[in-house]
């Protein structure tokens, strides 16, 4: 199994302010994603982070809210772009290994935006 | 639009019950997950079920996975307050292509009462 290493673990920031989160994972993963997720409740997904390209968002996520990068198999950042309140939530990222259906997923950002 | 639906959506028990959690679907699905989450922490896999009619037991936990594919339960027997948490099924649908993507259901969140 893979572990991923997700930080912030938590942040507060001022509305109209940007902030990334970083994911790194510690072996080759073939696919990334970044969720959303309100305390308690599941989990949707906002886009799939392809290497070396642009990411692929679901729909009600853009890529100039929610720009996302993956430079390498290892690594992807998702920036939560010009924050409102209503952008608090905790934010995941997860990785599927070669040939697994399986995902791991880090520990999870909680963002406060007030 | 391939769509889990897990029941019940809260439960809150006494220690020592037993209980079981539905995830339906409309659809096949090439695998299910079953996910546990803590607060502040991300999902953590609990079981893969692949066949159809399969059966895991994982300690106290059983998970089955239906005979076409379609749902799956999950059954606690004599909970514990350590089995507190919120507990998400997720389907692999591979028609997307490669390992696509995971559909999580809504979750159930899970208190156990000493």
């Amino acid at each position: 199994s893979a572990v991923i290493s997700q930080k912030p673990s938590r942040d507060i920031c001022q509305r109209g302010t940007s902030l990334t989160i970083q994911c790194q994972v510690d072996s080759q993963v073939t696919m990334m994603f970044w969720y959303r997720q309100q305390p308690g409740q599941s989990l949707t997904l906002i886009a799939t982070a392809n290497q070396g390209s642009e990411a692929t968002y679901e729909s009600g996520f853009v890529i100039d809210k929610f720009p996302i990068s993956r430079p390498n198999l290892t690594f992807s950042t998702l920036t939560v772009s010009n924050m409102s309140p209503e952008d608090s939530s905790i934010y995941l990222c997860s990785g599927l290994g070669q040939g697994a259906a399986e995902a791991f997923f880090g520990q999870g950002t909680r963002l406060t935006v007030v | 639009t391939q769509l889990l639906e897990q029941s019940p959506q809260f439960l809150s028990i006494q220690e020592g019950e037993n209980l079981t959690v539905y995830c339906n679907s409309s659809s096949v699905f090439s695998s299910l997950q079953w996910y546990r989450q803590e607060p502040g922490e991300g999902p953590v896999l609990l079981v893969t079920v692949v066949t159809g009619g399969e059966v895991k037991k994982l300690k106290r936990l059983t998970f089955q996975f239906g005979d076409a594919r379609k749902d799956s339960s999950l059954h606690i027997t004599a909970a514990q307050p350590g089995d507190t948490g919120l507990y998400l099924c997720a389907g692999a649908d591979k028609l997307l292509g490669s390992q696509g993507n995971l559909i999580f259901g809504k979750g159930t969140k899970l208190s156990v009462k000493p």
